[in-house]
């Protein structure tokens, strides 16, 4: 994998729904995986960033992990609320502290 | 919110033309990066700046550059303005050298090249 892939590239859950997305980057020279909620007409809002095999990090009712050997993370959304409703993307940090951002997933949850 | 601001929120312009947008950063952090999110991709590293020099640069022509102030705050400036340089252009500020180097950004600069 060369670059960061997000999948679904959207999503439409109900209230109540439980969701996951899947972020792919390259494994060599990995230093770190962010996630970032960016709601409509606001700033993208820092969500986690993890940086070793293995890691879970939890926020509330949404979740993440990693797994640098194979190149992936997953995002898990519990009991997704109206207000979840943004595009989640995530970022590959290399050694130079740029992000190689994918192209995100939009999560709509209807009431 | 993240306290780093951008300027000017939108901003029209016509092919050929200069543009400067600013970014002020976030209190304490000393390292800026621009990024260019074009309609349906993910925000596109332009450079970084720390501590006044650049740091790292994209994929971007030359005549992207950019300038970072003693206060660490920031400008990108685009010459010769492009029908396809329209996008959101957003900057990020962080403290270089912590272990997460977690980028907080601003809400972004909308600039339309007609």
């Amino acid at each position: 994998i060369l670059n960061v892939e997000q999948s679904p590239q959207s999503l439409h859950v109900q209230e109540g729904d439980s969701t996951n997305f899947t972020c792919s980057f390259p494994s060599s020279n990995f230093y770190a995986l962010h996630w970032y909620r960016w709601e409509t007409a606001k700033s993208p809002e820092a969500l986690f960033v993890m940086t070793l095999n293995g890691d879970e990090k939890k926020k509330g009712r949404i979740s993440a992990t990693l797994n640098t050997k194979e190149g992936y993370s997953y995002l898990y959304i519990k009991g997704s609320q109206p207000e979840d409703s943004a595009t989640y993307l995530c970022a590959s940090l290399s050694g130079y502290s740029t992000l190689t951002f994918g192209k995100g997933t939009m999560l709509l949850v209807s009431p | 919110e993240t306290g780093v601001t951008q300027s000017p929120t939108h901003l029209i312009k016509t092919r050929g033309q200069q543009v400067t947008l600013r970014c002020s950063s976030q209190s304490g952090h000393n390292t800026v990066s621009w990024y260019q999110q074009a309609l349906g991709q993910g925000p596109q590293f332009i450079f970084q700046y720390y501590r006044e020099e650049e740091n790292g640069r994209g994929n971007f022509p030359p005549r992207f550059s950019g300038l970072q102030f003693p206060n660490y705050s920031s400008e990108l400036n685009v010459n010769a303005l492009e029908l396809d340089d329209s996008a959101l252009y957003l900057c990020a500020s962080s403290l270089k050298g912590t272990s997460t180097d977690t980028q907080y950004f601003g809400p972004g600069t909308r600039l339309t090249v007609l």
